[in-house]
């Protein structure tokens, strides 16, 4: 079956730049998308179709999607970035998501 | 504005089974496929299925074939998500999402479901 993988945890100062990669298997042919999702809350799409950003998504957020690794890259990283992320792809007709990136602004 | 509305929290016993509702709101129900994510305390979210609102067709992840049953009514904008055979594993918040561009774009609020005895 399909993976994706993701590092559990990525940490970063507020104000740097940070990236969490996603790899899986020919990832770069598929859309991938990437959601943010806070304690307690239901998770949110931030990007979609590996680069596009959905209305109401600050512009420091951008991903991109290559080869056999999805990237999401916060510029200018907030404190209110600080959450988990997932990526997700499609393999045939089913859904995979990562294991969840843990973000870490300090 | 476009919506999903789940049913409330669960408890069931080992054995059991339970059936989560999602009222959709705000758009042609029929439009978008409906998709069921899981996820346990403290990990990750976990693909089940999708139905089409359309025709009631159904796919579903190879680990809950013959458990999972998605169904819909479509008089009142609903999808359905039943679960049996209830195990402690399968503790976990339950939600329904519509895709857009092969993405999650709606999600619901999530429904917690607690299997205990």
């Amino acid at each position: 079956s399909y993976e994706l993988t993701q590092p559990p945890s990525v940490s970063v100062s507020p104000g740097q730049t940070c990236s969490i990669t996603c790899s899986g298997d020919k990832l770069g042919e598929r859309y991938a998308a990437w959601y943010q999702q806070k304690p307690g809350q239901s998770p949110v799409v931030v990007i979609y179709q590996g680069h596009k950003r959905p209305s109401g998504i600050p512009e420091r957020f951008s991903g991109s999607n290559s080869g056999n690794t999805a990237t999401l890259t916060i510029s200018g990283t907030q404190a209110m970035d600080e959450a988990d992320y997932y990526c997700q792809a499609w393999d045939s007709s089913n859904v995979v998501f990562g294991g969840g990136t843990k973000l870490t602004v300090l | 504005q476009v919506q999903l509305l789940q049913s409330g929290a669960e408890v069931k016993k080992p054995g059991a089974s339970v059936k989560v509702s999602c009222k959709a709101s705000g758009y042609t129900f029929t439009s978008y496929h409906m998709h069921w994510v899981r996820q346990a305390p403290g990990q990750g979210l976990e693909w089940m299925g999708i139905i089409n609102p359309n025709d009631g067709g159904t796919g579903y992840a190879q680990k809950f074939k013959g458990r999972v049953t998605m169904t819909r009514d479509t008089s009142t904008s609903t999808g359905y998500m039943e679960l049996r055979s209830l195990r402690s594993e399968d503790t976990a918040v339950y939600y329904c999402a519509r895709v857009e561009w092969q993405s999650f774009h709606i999600w619901g609020q999530g429904t917690l479901v607690t299997v205990s005895s």
